[in-house]
């Protein structure tokens, strides 16, 4: 089955600064990349997703790119804001079968 | 629209006790699932329903059992709960029409064994 292995497990950040994380994948029929956001004591949010014919999709401030070849996907958030404080969460998906990555500890510092 | 419910928020169980998760969704979608998320191991997909009258296993599925009651409701069974259960439950859906795969999380149902 898929596996998804996301990087890096903590990042610190001062506001206005950007912040990138990065997942890889091992299943090359995955198709579809989403990206959730996670507040303490909540369900995860989609904030963007990506399909596998596009390579780069942006939404104000989140953009994600895809790498086929290489498997990898990664998140892209600049002018961070302290409300942008979270844990994320990539995942990659095929049909039914969503696998989610160990999820990265965002922390946006005044 | 209430999106998608789970009860109870919380939870404390005796080993070998059982229970019934609930969720319920109003967005008429057509798949469902339930995820367990434990501390550095992000969501694991536990069963999921890709249609009413259908339940598949995912990835961690030993000790649950799932019944898809109606389009909205997804119950997830423990039968005799053990320590290793203890984690935060999720529900979610999908509309999977049109080709719209975005999941839809529930607020999660925080469950401990002792």
């Amino acid at each position: 089955g898929e596996n998804v292995e996301q990087h890096p497990s903590t990042l610190s950040v001062q506001e206005g600064d950007s912040a990138v994380i990065k997942c890889t994948y091992s299943d090359s029929a995955s198709n579809y990349f989403p990206w959730y956001k996670q507040e303490l004591g909540k369900g995860p949010q989609l904030i963007i997703d990506i399909r596998s014919n596009v390579g780069e999709k942006k939404d104000q401030r989140i953009a994600v790119t895809l790498n086929k070849t290489a498997k990898h996907f990664s998140l892209h958030i600049t002018e961070t804001q302290p409300e942008d404080s979270a844990v994320y969460f990539c995942a990659a998906s095929n049909t039914n079968d969503m696998r989610f990555g160990a999820g990265t500890r965002l922390t946006v510092k005044p | 629209n209430a999106g998608v419910t789970q009860t109870p928020k919380f939870q404390v169980l005796k080993t070998g006790q059982s229970m019934t998760l609930q969720c319920a969704q109003d967005m008429n979608h057509n798949s469902m699932y339930w995820y367990r998320q434990d501390p550095g191991m992000g969501l694991r997909l536990i069963y999921y329903s890709a249609s009413e009258g259908t339940t598949d296993k995912g990835e961690v599925p030993n000790g649950y059992n799932v019944s898809r009651l109606n389009k909205r409701e997804f119950s997830l069974r423990l039968e005799s709960a053990a320590p290793s259960q203890t984690s935060v439950y999720f529900c979610a859906s999908i509309p999977r029409t049109g080709g719209n795969y975005e999941q839809y999380f529930g607020p999660g149902t925080r469950l401990t064994v002792t």
